[in-house]
């Protein structure tokens, strides 16, 4: 079947402009989770989807990073007034139930470049 | 909180040689951890995990076992080969709450023919 998509598979934006990431998971898991990829930080968690579960923001670095999760399936990531910091791989991650052990699988990512 | 250690790379190998990357973790409680890689171009995918003490997680002839007492999950592969180089990540996850991966700093692995 297929696995995780993400789009756009890369992305280009001046300082300042807002970007929204896209996220289609695997059909019928039901948690869904955003990870950012950068030479500074390694991989970081941002936020984690679960169901109709209110989402867990906790790894969001500002308050310029926001997410939705519709229908409980795809996912946008945006970014409010992008900074050159934010340059990274974005990417998006899906497991059956989010529960403890579960295999995560990850989409290809999306990568950001802010000039 | 938690937080994984593993081995700084890079690590060049000569096809057939023995691997080792370290991997330590810090957590509450009882994660469950993983081994995940990133081949040249693709993404991330598990290789292997193992979800309680004592557990021996493996897959293409890697192997890694949950030592609690140690707090370590080293990954193990007796005989490398030149399509095993790729970057390697040790993470965890906890059994409730989020669930989401903590990950090490990855080391990358060249091996050489």
């Amino acid at each position: 079947g297929a696995g995780v998509s993400q789009s756009p598979s890369n992305k280009v934006t001046e300082k300042g402009k807002d970007v929204e990431l896209r996220c289609d998971p695997i059909s019928g898991h039901t948690a869904l989770y955003w990870y950012r990829q950068s030479l500074g930080q390694g991989l970081e968690f941002l936020i984690y989807f679960q169901g109709n579960s209110a989402p867990d923001k906790s790894g969001l670095p500002s308050d310029r990073f926001s997410a939705e999760r519709t229908g409980g399936s795809v996912s946008t990531l945006t970014i409010q007034r992008t900074q050159q910091e934010d340059s990274a791989v974005y990417l998006c991650a899906s497991s059956l139930i989010g529960q403890g052990g579960e295999t995560q699988y990850f989409g290809p990512g999306t990568r950001l470049l802010v000039l | 909180g938690n937080s994984v250690t593993q081995m700084e790379g890079p690590v060049t190998l000569s096809e057939e040689a023995f691997l080792t990357i370290n991997c330590t973790y810090t957590a509450t409680g009882y994660p469950s951890l993983f081994w995940y890689v990133q081949y040249p171009g693709e993404g991330l995918q598990l290789l292997l995990k193992a979800t309680k003490a004592d557990d021996k997680g493996s897959n293409k002839g890697f192997e890694a076992t949950y030592r609690k007492e140690t707090t370590s999950f080293h990954l193990e592969k007796g005989s490398v080969q030149v399509s095993d180089s790729a970057v390697y990540f040790c993470a965890l996850s906890q059994q409730t709450g989020a669930n989401n991966l903590f990950f090490g700093t990855g080391t990358r692995l060249t091996v050489i023919p």
